[in-house]
């Protein structure tokens, strides 16, 4: 079964920095693009980055170019957004996602419960 | 704000049929599949079409999406009280090169 468990979120202040780990399991993880997926409360869904299956191609949202940093551990079947700079706008429920690459295009086919991250002081 | 519109909100009675659209253009939607996603209250979101009209295991068949141009449309037939969720189309941006969701459409069962 695929699992996929978010943690690290909690309390920060404006300016301040936290690191989010998503821990796979149920598949090959070093064979799957990952994405950071997050929803301010009461918001929609905001994509925030994506990192290929070796961790060579990276994309971010121009809301956190600059201040995010996602990356992988293949070996520990990890994810991670490291998030520096912090403000108040990046409160938000973050999901960890799994994207499934069919022959035509990639959608993200497996989701983590969320973890929550508040800016605040 | 998100570069793909949907409705804010659609509503129908049980057993009826409601469609959602989500408008964008040739940078996203036009040039690159749909997905579509069910949130229900309180969960994380799931899949429900891919490549624009394709449905994985498990979603029953009422559920069915397609497109045209730069828009793309989800349907959902025989409407239940547990389709109740915010829906959310999604693609990738070729110009922004950056994944992107519609601005998401809540779903009320009447």
């Amino acid at each position: 079964e695929v699992q996929l468990v978010e943690s690290g979120g909690g309390l920060v202040q404006p300016g301040g920095s936290l690191r989010l780990s998503c821990a796979a399991s149920g598949f090959t993880f070093s064979s799957y693009e990952m994405n950071w997926v997050r929803q301010a409360p009461g918001r929609g869904l905001e994509w925030v980055s994506q990192i290929s299956d070796s961790g060579t191609t990276i994309y971010y949202a121009d809301s956190v170019k600059g201040r995010f940093t996602i990356s992988r551990d293949n070996a520990k079947n990890s994810l991670y957004l490291q998030m520096n700079s912090l403000r108040a706008e990046d409160t938000a429920v973050y999901y960890c996602a799994r994207s499934y690459c069919s022959s035509t295009s990639c959608y993200r086919d497996y989701w983590g419960q969320g973890t929550l991250v508040t800016v605040s002081s | 704000q998100s570069v793909l519109t949907q409705p804010p909100s659609v509503s129908a009675a049980p057993g009826q049929k409601v469609t959602i659209s989500c408008s964008g253009s040739t940078s996203n939607i036009g040039n690159n599949y749909v997905s579509w996603y069910q949130q229900l209250p309180g969960t994380a979101p799931k899949v429900l079409i891919y490549d624009n009209n394709k449905r994985p295991s498990g979603i029953p068949d009422r559920f069915s999406g397609s497109k045209s141009g730069t828009s793309a449309t989800l349907g959902i037939t025989g409407l239940q009280t547990g389709d109740e969720a915010d829906y959310y189309c999604g693609t990738w941006n070729s110009s922004l090169t950056t994944y992107v969701f519609g601005t998401g459409t809540k779903v009320t069962v009447l």
